[in-house]
């Protein structure tokens, strides 16, 4: 039972590079999110979506782009890497209604230089 | 403006010592509140969701409370492996996200 899988794990890029994090969930859950930590400001959402074709923003969109053309797949793409985007990422997924909890990948850290 | 403060940010118990972490937040209507646990290099695991003021969830030597304005995650007798970083959340007013505190992180030693 994969659940979550999150990949690269670790990834060291360069300003100015366009970079893909990449996230595969085998339960078929609808809604799927992507959240960055950082210490000192805890989880924060980027993007969420509660289908394939349906995304929508979260707390921290800028930068960011996201697309899902399949439910299982949320792929994440800085557009031109920026060392503030230096964090880790963390994919989750929910069944359904906000009320249930979201469960969540092993994270990919990346390091922008 | 939602938002969850967890305190102390960090917790050194001796192996045994019971203890509280505490979890205030600011959300209208509350819809569900979450307790994860963080080990280094993973991501959150889930542990609870408490619904309404009054309600309390246990799981080994972990019991979560829920109040209108906060919750608390009591640790009875803890042992080494429960070191690792606890996460309250919130569900945002829309419904749609979490929104997460910055963790308490707790160190037991044997």
């Amino acid at each position: 039972d994969a659940g979550i899988t999150q990949s690269p794990r670790y990834k060291i890029t360069e300003t100015g590079r366009q970079v893909t994090l990449m996230c595969h969930q085998t339960w078929s859950h609808s809604y799927m999110f992507w959240y960055r930590q950082d210490l000192g400001h805890g989880l924060r959402l980027i993007y969420y979506s509660a289908a394939a074709d349906i995304t929508d923003k979260g707390e921290v969109p800028d930068g960011y782009v996201v697309s899902r053309s399949k439910t299982e797949n949320f792929p994440l793409t800085l557009e031109s890497a920026t060392r503030s985007q230096t964090s880790v990422y963390f994919c989750a997924t929910r069944t359904g209604p906000g009320n249930q909890p979201q469960h969540f990948g092993d994270g990919t850290r990346l390091s922008i230089l | 403006e939602d938002q969850v403060t967890q305190s102390p940010e960090a917790l050194r118990l001796q192996e045994g010592e019971s203890s509280s972490l505490n979890c205030s937040y600011t959300v209208s209507g509350l819809r569900g509140l979450f307790w994860y646990r963080q080990d280094p290099g993973k991501g959150p695991e889930f542990l609870f969701t408490l619904y309404s003021a009054g309600e309390e969830k246990e799981k080994e030597r972990l019991k979560a409370t829920l109040t209108k304005k906060e919750s608390f995650l009591h640790i009875t007798a803890p042992k080494p492996e429960d070191s690792a970083t606890y996460l309250c959340a919130v569900l945002n007013q829309a419904g749609t996200a979490l929104i997460f505190g910055k963790g308490t992180t707790l160190s037991v030693s044997s």
